[in-house]
Formats: structure tokens, sequence, C-alpha cells
């Protein structure tokens, strides 16, 4: 059974880097046949998925237009984990953020979620 | 607005038969992309509850079906239970934005 446990502070002021790790239990970050993904939730802009991180053969990454200047998802094969880095955050990244596997489209697996508030 | 259109609200009577829309377009659901659906409980991260439009995962009820019609899907849920109140999201592709996106959700309210 897939696990997966996030890790990464709840508040972080205007301007800074919001910073989450989701560690990974019961498969590889670096399998051939799924993706790893961020997707947040907010009252005002429901499910919104960030962007994802996937091997084959390579690392590829892929971004979210509205979020695609600030936003870094690094995998860590030495701790079998990713991660999500999202640069000047404002009060509208207020959100739960919840780290995923994808598979065939779909997330088959999601973190227990971590609320994260901007706010100085 | 989301991309995905779904009803805000749907309700039934234990033991009913709800059905749950999602309408999108020619650059998603219109366009081959696959769908899917997660039930969200309170307080708890989204679970997959139907993907590739009718499949269910290990575990999920055979109470719960889904189907495709052009540019919609749609979730039915028979034999209503107090423990299905949940929101319910759909989920599939979008080949103008390059992204996955998700209705607004609905909220289902067992009477």
């Amino acid at each position: 059974q897939v696990q997966l446990q996030q890790s990464g502070p709840g508040l972080v002021k205007p301007s800074q880097t919001l910073s989450l790790t989701c560690a990974i239990s019961g498969d590889t970050v670096s399998s051939n046949s799924v993706a790893w993904n961020w997707i947040r939730q907010s009252p005002s802009r429901g499910l919104e998925w960030l962007g994802r991180t996937y091997h084959r053969s390579k690392w590829y990454k892929e971004y979210a237009v509205s979020v695609k200047s600030r936003i870094t998802i690094n995998p860590d094969t030495s701790k079998n984990q990713f991660s999500l880095q999202l640069d000047s955050v404002t009060p509208e990244d207020t959100a739960i953020y919840y780290c995923t596997r994808g598979r065939d489209g779909y997330n088959d697996f999601w973190g227990q979620g971590t609320l994260v508030t901007v706010s100085s | 607005q989301s991309v995905l259109t779904q009803p805000p609200s749907v309700s039934g009577a234990p033991g009913q038969r709800v059905t749950i829309s999602c309408t999108g377009s020619s650059s998603n659901i219109g366009a081959g992309y696959n769908v899917h659906w997660y039930q969200q409980l309170p307080a708890t991260a989204p679970k997959l509850l139907m993907y590739a439009y009718s499949n269910r995962p290990s575990g999920v009820p055979d109470r719960f079906s889904g189907s495709k019609s052009g540019t919609s899907a749609s979730l039915a849920i028979t034999g209503l239970q107090a423990e299905d109140e949940a929101d319910y999201y759909c989920h599939s592709y979008d080949s103008s934005l390059n992204a996955w996106v998700f209705g607004g959700g609905t909220k289902l309210t067992v009477l």
C-alpha cells in the first residue's frame, strides 16, 4: 500500500518561499509508470493542480501556467521523496496543499494535506 | 470559475438514486480525455472514487457508477446511504491549458 507523508511549515510570510516535502513509502519516486503531483485546495480556487515530476529514462517536470514562474518540484531519490517550492507567496497562496501519486491521469494516493497560511 | 462545471449541490433520501454531472468542452472531455471522480469527506483528503469514467478502484461499492456523453460525464450513486454525504469532484485534462483540471465540486446531502 502506497503512503504519502507530507511535512513542512504551516505558516509562511508574504514574499517568502513555501517549501513542502512528500515522503513516499510503498513505491519509488523514480518509478517509470507513475507521476508525482502537487495539488492545492482553497475556497476561492477549489482544487488546483500545480505541477508534477516523473521519470521516464530521464526526469520530467510540468507546471501549471498560473504558477510556472514561481514553482519548483524536485525529486529526491536518496530519500525517496519529492518536494514543492513556491516562491514569492502572497495571501492568495493560502490553501491546503496535497501531494499525490498520479497513474494514467488519475490520482490514486494522496498525502494527508498541509494547511499553509500566508500571513505576516 | 472551473473549467469543468458541476452542480454546487444535490440531495436525496436514503435508498434513492442521484446523479452528479460534469460538463466540459472540446478541449477536455470532448477531446477524449478521461474523466475521474473523487470523494472528499469532511476534513480529509480527496479519495479516488472512479477512474477513466467507469472504473472503480478496489473497495469502492458498485453502488457508484460513471458514464460519458459527448462533452459531459456523470457519476451515479444508487441506494444512497448516510455515509455517502460528501463533496464530489470530477477531474480531467485540458489540452488548451496543458493542465489537469477539476470541477468545482458538488456537495451531496443525504436527507
